[in-house]
């Protein structure tokens, strides 16, 4: 199985709503990620979880909000979006993190329309 | 802000012409990661490169790292309208802290029949 899902598949919330957006993998990686991507752009690197513990925080706002309940599952909470936080989220994951180059498999994501 | 710079931006062929997407980084890459965004879709890994002047072949795709392990180049032989979609180049730093990978922008490839 080297299949990374992610739902929902669309998302429209409003400014005050709360959501989460949930990602699993039954490969074994031990890395996991969380990416947005905006139209034409490449994927903009968010958190990085390894072996469950957050390891990269990218500046993110705190109205995203990261979780890693167990190996396979990642989430990620939203509260109080802003409308130019409308992007495509997207998860991945890799076998382990490290700068030897592990590939990310990357989920179908979750497109997000904050209204 | 991108620490990989990748050429062109766009590129439209018509079905049986070649394709090459250039990579180029001002520091030393520890390897290069090649995948492809089908539109609509995800990003699929295509390719590790991790040695200096690697070359690997995947069918009609050629990739290649720099001596240097500062460029890299993927090149389409002879495309078809399967190949469309955005190739992105992406690698981590040396140095860098572990986990972050920096994409290039990606060379969006139109395929005309």
């Amino acid at each position: 199985d080297t299949e990374v899902t992610q739902t929902p598949k669309h998302l429209v919330m409003g400014m005050t709503n709360k959501k989460s957006l949930k990602c699993e993998q039954h490969m074994g990686h031990r890395a996991m990620y969380w990416y947005k991507q905006k139209a034409k752009k490449p994927p903009e690197l968010m958190f990085v979880y390894s072996y469950e513990k957050l390891s990269i925080n990218e500046s993110v706002p705190s109205r995203f909000s990261p979780e890693c309940p167990n190996s396979s599952l990642l989430n990620l909470h939203l509260h109080a979006l802003q409308p130019e936080d409308s992007a495509l989220y997207l998860c991945a994951s890799s076998r382990f993190m490290g700068t030897s180059g592990y590939e990310q498999y990357f989920g179908p994501g979750t497109r997000l329309t904050v209204t | 802000g991108q620490q990989v710079m990748q050429i062109p931006q766009y590129q439209h062929v018509q079905e049986g012409e070649d394709f090459t997407t250039y990579c180029n980084s001002s520091t030393t890459l520890s390897n290069i990661q090649w995948y492809k965004q089908r539109p609509g879709g995800h990003p699929v890994f295509l390719i590790q490169l991790v040695k200096s002047g690697e070359v690997k072949k995947q069918k009609r795709l050629t990739f290649q790292f720099g001596e240097a392990k500062k460029n890299s180049s993927l090149h389409i032989t002879a495309t078809q309208t399967t190949d469309v979609g955005t190739y992105f180049c992406a690698g981590p730093h040396r140095g860098s802290t572990l986990g972050r990978l920096y994409f290039g922008r990606g060379t969006q490839l139109t395929v005309w029949p």
